[in-house]
């Protein structure tokens, strides 16, 4: 059965980086699409992007450009989330998701000093 | 930016029939997906391309649209789908998605 299985939780501190995993299994990695969806504390889904796991080409949502980057290791079937200059407003739970059905079990990224 | 709308919440009680609507100017050509998010879990999809159910989905939720709506219908709806509910679909040019804002479903 098609699995996502994420990083798991990371403390960071404001202005630092993070790379969340997200490896996938039971299915051909690069012929399906990996989207990355944000979740604020109490807020909704938020979709940040995709990128093409054929190509490595990335797509970036408004409002995720610049600080936000999506990566692929299709040798191990693991698509990447890199956030730098972080920032507290950046504590999350990011998901990566096999749009429509699959989603990882999603990582929580807490930003504090 | 393209946007789905949804009502912050509904409420029914149990046994009762929950309907959660969804608008968007692009329903009419793209179809809807909605997904059930309980507290602390990955959403989970519950309908998708309009108004299928995936297998293991109980038969009483469906969906349906009509127009820039679409409708997430839960017919006698039990405490435990008490959640969040979401729908998702993409703008006009299908290369972005857009989620809707979500509802919270009251049964009680």
């Amino acid at each position: 059965q098609v699995q996502l299985v994420q990083s798991g939780s990371e403390l960071k501190k404001p202005g630092a980086s993070v790379k969340v995993s997200c490896k996938a299994s039971g299915y051909t990695f690069t012929s399906y699409a990996m989207n990355w969806v944000r979740q604020a504390p109490g807020q909704g889904l938020e979709w940040m992007g995709w990128i093409n796991t054929n190509t490595g080409n990335p797509t970036y949502a408004q409002g995720f450009t610049g600080r936000f980057v999506f990566s692929l290791d299709t040798s191990v079937s693991t698509a990447y989330l890199q956030i730098s200059s972080l920032k507290a407003e950046d504590t999350a739970v990011y998901y990566c998701a096999r749009l429509a059905a699959d989603w990882g079990q999603g990582t929580l990224v807490t930003v504090s000093s | 930016s393209y946007e789905l709308t949804q009502p912050p919440s509904v409420s029914v009680s149990p046994g009762q029939t929950a309907r959660i609507t969804c608008s968007g100017d692009a329903l009419p050509k793209k179809y809807p997906y909605w997904y059930q998010q309980k507290s602390g879990q990955a959403p989970v999809l519950v309908i998708y391309e309009d108004s299928k159910r995936p297998s293991g989905i109980p038969e009483r939720f469906s969906g349906s649209s009509s127009g820039t709506m679409a409708t997430l219908t839960i017919s006698g709806a039990q405490v435990e789908d008490e959640a969040d509910y979401y729908c998702y679909s993409t703008d006009s040019s299908g290369n972005h998605v857009v989620f809707g804002g979500g509802t919270k479903l009251t049964v009680l």
